[in-house]
């Protein structure tokens, strides 16, 4: 069974760059799928930021596109986000998920507070 | 961009009735690639229903799901303790992806 974990620091500054890393286990990535994160602020609804492929190719919410990268590592079986000059708008829930059309499976989210 | 809108806000019933949840797509879904999801308090999303109709593993049968186009349905034939919560659709068949602002189904 697939299981996903976000990691990375829970507290960012503003203007500097948010970075997670998700690992993946009992599946891997380089098996097929896109992959992707997914944030939800604090008491409000989702929000899709990007997915790619284990091959590497990426597709981006354009609402979010000049700030984000997305990239994966197939030998350590993780795929990573960075999101840059972040705002307080920014601060939500993150998480990674395994996407087979819909997402399938969900890392449990880590929450990332953009303060000073 | 795909705007899905879902009604009511608030959905109030007690365990054993029927809830009929709505989402409405600012245009239609291409191949009906409509997902619903479960969310709990501090937990993550969990799917639900795909393709406007599928269950996913593990899913009861109370859950189903209907619709085509713009108009989707999700249905929980009796409700059951675990499932007040909050469902959320999606939809898969264009980019970017895009959820609605959720449904919450609270006890009565």
């Amino acid at each position: 069974q697939v299981q996903l974990q976000e990691s990375g620091p829970g507290l960012v500054k503003p203007s500097e760059t948010l970075s997670l890393s998700c690992a993946v286990s009992g599946y891997s990535i380089s098996s097929g799928n896109y992959w992707g994160w997914i944030r939800q602020p604090p008491g409000k609804g989702l929000e899709w930021i990007g997915s790619i492929f284990h091959s590497g190719s990426t597709y981006y919410n354009p609402s979010l596109k000049s700030r984000v990268t997305i990239s994966v590592d197939t030998s350590k079986n993780q795929f990573s986000l960075k999101l840059s000059s972040v705002t307080a708008a920014d601060t939500a829930v993150y998480y990674c998920a395994r996407i087979s059309g819909p997402f399938d499976s969900w890392g449990q989210g880590t929450l990332v507070t953009v303060s000073s | 961009e795909i705007v899905l809108t879902q009604s009511p806000g608030t959905l109030s019933l007690s365990p054993g009735e029927r809830a009929t949840l709505s989402c409405r797509a600012s245009q239609s879904v291409s191949s009906s690639y409509l997902a619903w999801y479960q969310q709990k308090p501090g937990q993550a999303p969990r799917l639900l229903i795909y393709g406007a109709s599928s269950r996913a593993t593990g899913i009861p049968d109370r859950f189903s799901g209907s619709g085509s186009g713009t108009d989707f349905t999700l249905t929980i034939s009796r409700l059951e303790p675990e499932d007040f919560a909050v469902y959320c659709c999606q939809q898969y068949g264009s980019s970017p992806r895009t959820f609605g602002q959720g449904t919450k189904v609270e006890i009565k």
